[in-house]
């Protein structure tokens, strides 16, 4: 049963561009959730989706930040517009359930903004 | 809410010898759960071991233990015959029984030295 899977691991954008990531939960996982990790610090929720609803987005940036999980494909963080502050770590983790017990954890994407 | 305080940035301990990682958290949930994560050099997070709050007994994964002291709010991880491979941040993090999300405190990086 494969993981988590993230891509891509690595992503390198200007200011002003936008940066997709992607995010495909363990087969049988409805439950998704993106954390962020900034440099030296711990990871923090971003958002929860269930397929094609956002459960809650309470820790998303309100501006240029947008996540979605289809009915079909992975889960999308998309950020428009980046800023240096946007360079982290992106964490996604999904769950067969909405709960933190059972939460598996992807590889994660490296965001650098130049 | 939720809040994790980890007072150790570093730690490091010799190859075979045990260590303890410090983890103070503080809720106003009746029931949580406690998790320490590792997250080795390729920063993929891994689960290492989980407490459920109303479980008096600690819980334990082969090398790895946990100290539970509830009403101090405080929640050890004890490493023993440590190894290289055990040299990695760790995360203390708890979320509320009922909850999806996870908080984190900002790790402690361990090294082991040969």
């Amino acid at each position: 049963n494969a993981g988590v899977m993230q891509n891509p691991r690595h992503l390198v954008r200007r200011r002003g561009q936008e940066a997709r990531l992607r995010c495909s939960p363990m087969k049988g996982h409805s439950h998704v959730y993106w954390y962020r990790q900034l440099p030296e610090e711990g990871l923090k929720f971003m958002v929860y989706l269930q397929k094609e609803n956002i459960i809650d987005e309470s820790g998303m940036p309100k501006e240029r930040f947008s996540a979605e999980f289809p009915k079909e494909g992975p889960s999308i963080l998309r950020i428009q517009q980046v800023v240096r502050g946007d360079s982290a770590a992106y964490f996604c983790a999904s769950s067969p359930y909405s709960r933190s017990y059972e939460q598996y954890f992807g590889p994660g994407t490296r965001l650098t903004v130049t | 809410a939720q809040t994790v305080t980890q007072s150790q940035p570093e730690m490091s301990v010799q190859e075979a010898e045990t260590v303890t990682l410090s983890c103070t958290y503080d809720t106003s949930e009746s029931d949580y759960y406690l998790f320490w994560y590792k997250q080795p050099p390729s920063r993929q997070m891994i689960l290492v071991i989980r407490q459920e709050a109303y479980k008096q007994q600690n819980a334990t994964e082969n090398r790895f233990s946990v100290n539970f002291q509830k009403a101090a709010k405080s929640f050890s991880l004890k490493i023993s015959d440590s190894q290289l491979g055990d040299a990695a941040m760790y995360f203390c993090a708890s979320s509320g029984a009922g909850s999806y999300q996870l908080t984190f405190g900002k790790g402690t990086k361990l090294s082991v030295i040969p």
